[in-house]
């Protein structure tokens, strides 16, 4: 099975423009769940989603947000960049039961300039 | 609310040595406890996890960590570590009684093994 695959691997905005990632969770999957991942606030839950629902919700602004399809594939958008929005965004996927293991795709480096 | 601290941001060991990360957590309700490592450049890979049963769990790769309910801990231990254990380790909960998959983390613990 492929694993969790995120896109792009690198992303250099600027401040002030909005960005959206893609998350491919494992095949049968359908809960993808995603992470902040800093150097000073560390890993950072954002939002998760299941079957197209959003199942829990972190403590990030509005300016984040997500979605998820029909096939699972979710997408998270960030608009109106700022610098300390600059981060590491690691996605992870799982069959749906409750705490069950993670599988984390290697994530989207995204720099603020 | 529920935090988690780990106490060492890095830890340097010689190889073939002990090592144990220290993780303690907080929360209003009953959790359940994970160790995540992370490789260079790459996500986070499940090490291990406690939902209940013994208190002691194991890793395939030779990890084992204790859920200690009264000092509400969960460190990480291994009897003798290899190069390749180099990587950043996590400690996180999540409310047991949740529906989904809501991990909070702590700072993570990096390890490097020196030869």
């Amino acid at each position: 099975k492929a694993g969790v695959t995120q896109t792009p691997r690198y992303l250099i905005k600027t401040r002030g423009q909005q960005v959206t990632l893609s998350c491919s969770p494992i095949s049968g999957h359908r809960s993808v769940s995603w992470y902040q991942q800093t150097p000073g606030q560390g890993l950072q839950f954002l939002f998760e989603y299941f079957s197209e629902t959003q199942r829990n919700k972190g403590n990030f602004p509005g300016r984040f947000s997500g979605r998820q399809f029909s096939n699972s594939r979710s997408e998270m958008n960030v608009s109106t960049l700022e610098l300390g929005d600059s981060a590491l965004y690691l996605c992870a996927s799982t069959a749906g039961q409750a705490n069950e293991k993670l599988f984390f795709g290697s994530g989207t480096q995204l720099s603020v300039l | 609310a529920q935090s988690v601290t780990q106490l060492d941001s890095q830890v340097p060991v010689f190889e073939e040595a002990p090592v144990e990360l220290r993780c303690n957590y907080s929360s209003s309700v009953s959790v359940y406890l994970f160790w995540y490592v992370q490789y260079p450049n790459q996500g986070l890979q499940l090490l291990l996890k406690y939902l209940s049963g013994s208190t002691l769990v194991e890793s395939i790769n030779g990890f084992e960590a204790e859920f200690n309910k009264s000092q509400t801990s969960f460190h990480l231990r291994k009897p003798s570590v290899h190069i390749s254990d180099t990587a950043e380790y996590f400690c996180a909960v999540s409310d047991m009684g949740a529906a989904g998959n809501k991990l909070t983390f702590g700072g993570g613990t990096r390890v490097l093994v020196k030869p």
